[in-house]
């Protein structure tokens, strides 16, 4: 089984649409949940860190359920700059503080 | 401004040949890693280094070697052994230890073999 999975998609949506994309993790042992966007041919860059009891950054809400093994992002009022894939990515120290990554959820902002 | 380097951004390599792929960083991390990606696919982690002088295998070591003599460098060196080089190449820092330590990651080195 995989450490992360994530619906790949590709998700289209329209301008100001609200998308949600959902992530589970196998390993009950993970202690630290992240979300990154990578563009196209970049690198990974950190968009926000997910705590137990939810963050929200500007547009972007990120939720955690330690019971259920589950990890959601939240994009409200979704801008054409918002397309990009996400990477839902969590760590655990017990494993050198390895990062575990998620093959990623394609988005697309259509005008 | 701190932050981590790869180069060369873009490397041919023939068929047989080693090549090394540079990552250097100046934030001070303790902890560096290597991952390749491939098109439409996740990273999968090639070494990661949790100090000077050690350096563990990851999910897909095999065909390629590292070294970490300094803090601040972690080199890849993609051997001949690696039979399907061809990949977009990504190092990335963190601090070893600690609640919500994120990884920092270059601008990655596009190998393509000719």
């Amino acid at each position: 089984r995989k450490e992360v999975e994530q619906d790949p998609g590709p998700f289209n949506v329209p301008e100001g649409a609200t998308v949600a994309f959902n992530c589970t993790y196998s390993n009950s042992a993970s202690q630290s949940f992240f979300w990154y966007r990578q563009d196209c041919r970049k690198e990974p860059k950190l968009l926000m860190s997910v705590y137990s009891s939810g963050n929200e950054d500007g547009r972007f809400t990120a939720q955690l359920n330690r019971a259920s093994q589950y990890i959601s992002l939240l994009i409200r009022d979704s801008k054409l700059s918002d397309s990009a894939t996400y990477l839902c990515v969590v760590s655990r120290q017990n494993t050198g503080n390895q990062f575990y990554f998620g093959t990623g959820t394609s988005l697309t902002v259509i005008p | 401004d701190g932050g981590i380097t790869q180069s060369p951004k873009y490397l041919f390599r023939k068929e047989g040949q080693n090549v090394t792929l540079s990552c250097e960083q100046n934030l001070n991390h303790d902890a560096m890693y290597w991952y390749r990606q491939d098109p439409g696919q996740g990273l999968r982690l090639i070494y990661y280094s949790q100090i000077v002088n050690d350096f563990q295998k990851g999910d897909i070591a095999e065909g390629y070697s590292v070294s970490r003599e300094k803090k601040e460098s972690f080199p890849l060196t993609v051997t001949s052994a690696q039979k399907n080089p061809t990949a977009f190449y990504l190092c990335a820092s963190s601090k070893p230890r600690g609640m919500n330590t994120e990884a920092f990651f270059g601008q990655g080195t596009r190998l393509t073999v000719v």
